[in-house]
């Protein structure tokens, strides 16, 4: 099926260890994001990647790093996380003529 | 001041009820107005957009825009225990530029 796929799906890291996030979409869309969603806080835009070789800061990306592999990938880099980091993450992507995003199901992250 | 403000609920309704939602923006520049629904631990996925001012209806769901109030609503008719969700608003300049979200808000519909 069509979509936005992310992996892993839960994850938990000790403080100060690292880790990968990853995304991938397959309808050939342009734009693609990453967001964190925390009680209360709602959706919060990390980073995202207008197209293929550009990246830029959201709301809250300090502590994140993003690469934009191909049009298809787009992953997020804890490179040193911490509890202040536990959260779900969702990747989504977008494309030119489309009204809206196609979001994937999530990333559960908890730093101990 | 949030750009988008959405009333976090709960909303709790009986089976059958209409449900009211509503967000309130400041940015009179965004056209683009859509609405997501998030089923917990499951991403959101989108329900209903609409372009400018007016009214969009799909079946059970209506979704107005008053952009003179900068005001957008999300009926639903006859709630199911299945609409139970927390809905988004969101809403975006342009098609395909980022989107700016409410914090959601929280529905339960009791059987």
């Amino acid at each position: 099926n069509a979509g936005v796929t992310q992996t892993p799906k839960f994850q938990v890291l000790k403080t100060g260890q690292s880790m990968t996030l990853q995304c991938a979409q397959d309808m050939n869309h342009n734009s693609m994001y990453w967001y964190r969603q925390d009680p209360g806080m709602g959706l919060r835009l990390i980073y995202y990647s207008a197209s293929e070789g550009t990246t830029d800061k959201g709301e809250v990306p300090n502590g994140y790093n993003v690469s934009r592999l191909n049009k298809r990938e787009f992953s997020l880099r804890l490179e040193s996380a911490a509890p202040s980091q536990t959260s779900v993450y969702f990747c989504a992507s977008g494309g030119a003529q489309n009204y809206g995003y196609t979001f994937g199901s999530g990333t559960r992250l908890t730093v101990v | 001041q949030k750009e988008v403000e959405q009333d976090p609920g709960p909303l709790s309704v009986p089976e059958g009820a209409i449900v009211s939602l509503n967000c309130t923006y400041s940015n009179s520049a965004f056209q683009y107005f859509m609405w997501y629904r998030q089923y917990s631990r499951k991403g959101p996925e989108l329900l209903m957009y609409t372009y400018s001012s007016g009214n969009k209806e799909d079946g059970r769901f209506t979704a107005q825009v008053d952009k003179s109030s900068k005001y957008i609503s999300l009926f639903i008719r006859d709630s199911q225990p299945s609409d139970s969700a927390t809905y988004l608003c969101a809403m975006s300049v342009a098609a395909g530029n980022k989107l700016t979200f409410g914090g959601g808000t929280r529905v339960l519909v009791k059987p």
